[in-house]
């Protein structure tokens, strides 16, 4: 079984357009957590949640928004994509949310915006 | 500032020979952990290991060994009687508040 889940694995869009990405965890872990790698493989956190408390980056942009329907899931929802949004998003989770335990990664998605 | 630095960008070896990726890190805090990870070509994140600041004994696991020193703020990562198959990009991380801040990443490239 799958630790942590991620579909699409790849999308390929429009500028301007609304999408979503869905992430799953079977961990029972109580915090999940987005990040952002670029095409110089550079990694940056966006958002970390559990059921407490969302903490966004502040360079995140506001068309980026993370919902979480339960503990379990934890999906990216991007507004009116830009170009430079093109990257591959990783989620990740862990069993505490002060960043000290092991975050385990899903396989990301390709995030493609023409 | 949470900070990690690797400096080696790229390393190239033939199949067989150790090499060692350096891990260098800027904290304030008094205890801290420290991770690895690699990223093979298929592009998933791949846990190897969590140390925390207390434990400075080396950690070996197979070919995989890890050297921290607190003395000098370095936590180096060594693959001995490397494969084609460790060709990867490795990370170094440290938790900065609620995640992690990961180094640059060093790209391993092991050939036959």
């Amino acid at each position: 079984d799958t630790a942590v889940s991620q579909t699409p694995k790849y999308l390929v869009t429009q500028m301007g357009n609304d999408k979503s990405i869905k992430c799953e965890q079977n961990l029972g872990h109580d915090t999940m957590y987005w990040y952002k790698q670029d095409s110089k493989k550079f990694l940056k956190i966006m958002f970390s949640y559990n059921n407490k408390e969302l903490i966004i980056n502040e360079t995140v942009p506001n068309r980026f928004s993370p919902k979480s329907p339960d503990k379990a899931h934890l999906n990216l929802h991007i507004n009116s994509l830009e170009l430079g949004d093109s990257a591959v998003y990783f989620c990740a989770s862990s069993q505490d949310s002060a960043g000290t335990d092991t975050q385990y990664f899903g396989p990301g998605t390709r995030l493609t915006v023409l | 500032a949470q900070k990690v630095t690797q400096a080696q960008t790229e390393i190239s070896v033939v199949e067989k020979e150790d090499v060692t990726l350096d891990c260098v890190y800027e904290t304030r805090d008094t205890t801290y952990y420290l991770f690895w990870y690699k990223q093979p070509p298929s592009g998933e994140l791949v846990f190897l290991i969590r140390r925390n600041s207390f434990d400075e004994q080396n950690e070996i696991s197979g070919r995989y060994s890890w050297n921290f020193q607190k003395s000098t703020s370095s936590f180096n990562f060594t693959i001995t009687a490397s494969q084609v198959v460790d060709s990867a990009v490795y990370f170094c991380a440290l938790p900065s508040g609620y995640a992690l801040n990961f180094g640059k990443g060093t790209s391993l490239l092991v050939t036959p």
